[in-house]
């Protein structure tokens, strides 16, 4: 069973396009999470969602809880934003992550 | 601000062998976790702490120990290492909460021969 469904698995960009990367989730949470892993393997933190919208230079996150979707876009892609995103959601102290969405961003 | 260190980041085991995994943050954060990540899977929570002395188990929590005896630390103890635990390993901290933004450590990269 997959409680964190993401999409699209893979996707390859050019330097300026507006990126939209899809998940969604079938229990209920506290609050979502977008996270970033690069390369060499570190994890950060984007967001954290528990309604609404929010944004952060480029990145723009935001949430249905009613239809449990949520977004991430990056605007005016650049190649360092190449990475593997992820989304993961809090249900109590259990959190459930998707497989993530690897990005390239071709210059 | 060290945030979440984890140690070591690359470790090789032989089956049966045991070892622990070290996890600290200096953030006073009362959540802490261990996850491991597997190609192709997201990663999966092993075991968490909402504070000290109280854990509790995640998604696979077999083969792995944990104790919580200080806010700063939460060690992940592989008991008899098998060729199934080879992955990476990540820590993680928050405050409790659903306000709580997910802080990682950088990662361990575990091999069971």
């Amino acid at each position: 069973k997959n409680e964190v469904e993401q999409s699209p698995q893979n996707l390859t960009a050019q330097e300026g396009e507006f990126i939209t990367i899809n998940c969604s989730y079938s229990v209920g949470i506290s609050a979502l999470h977008w996270l970033q892993q690069h390369p060499g393997g570190g994890i950060v933190s984007l967001f954290m969602l528990s309604s609404g919208k929010k944004k952060h230079g480029r990145l723009i996150a935001t949430i249905n809880i009613q239809e449990k979707h949520s977004s991430l876009h990056i605007t005016a892609s650049h190649p360092r934003d190449s990475a593997v995103y992820i989304c993961a959601v809090r249900t109590g102290n259990q959190f459930y992550f998707g497989t993530g969405t690897s990005l390239t961003v071709i210059p | 601000n060290a945030g979440v260190t984890q140690t070591p980041k690359f470790q090789v085991l032989k089956t049966g062998q045991s070892m622990t995994l070290q996890c600290a943050q200096d953030m006073n954060h009362e959540y802490m976790s261990w996850y491991r990540q597997d190609p192709g899977m997201g990663l999966r929570l092993i075991h968490y702490s909402v504070g000290a002395g109280i854990t509790d188990q995640g998604e696979v929590p077999n083969g792995y120990n944990v104790s919580r005896s200080t806010t700063e630390d939460f060690p992940l103890r592989l008991l008899s290492a098998a060729p199934s635990q080879t992955s990476v390993y990540f820590c993680a901290s928050s405050r409790q909460g659903r306000t709580g933004e997910l802080f990682f450590g950088e990662g361990s990269r575990l091999t069971v021969l």
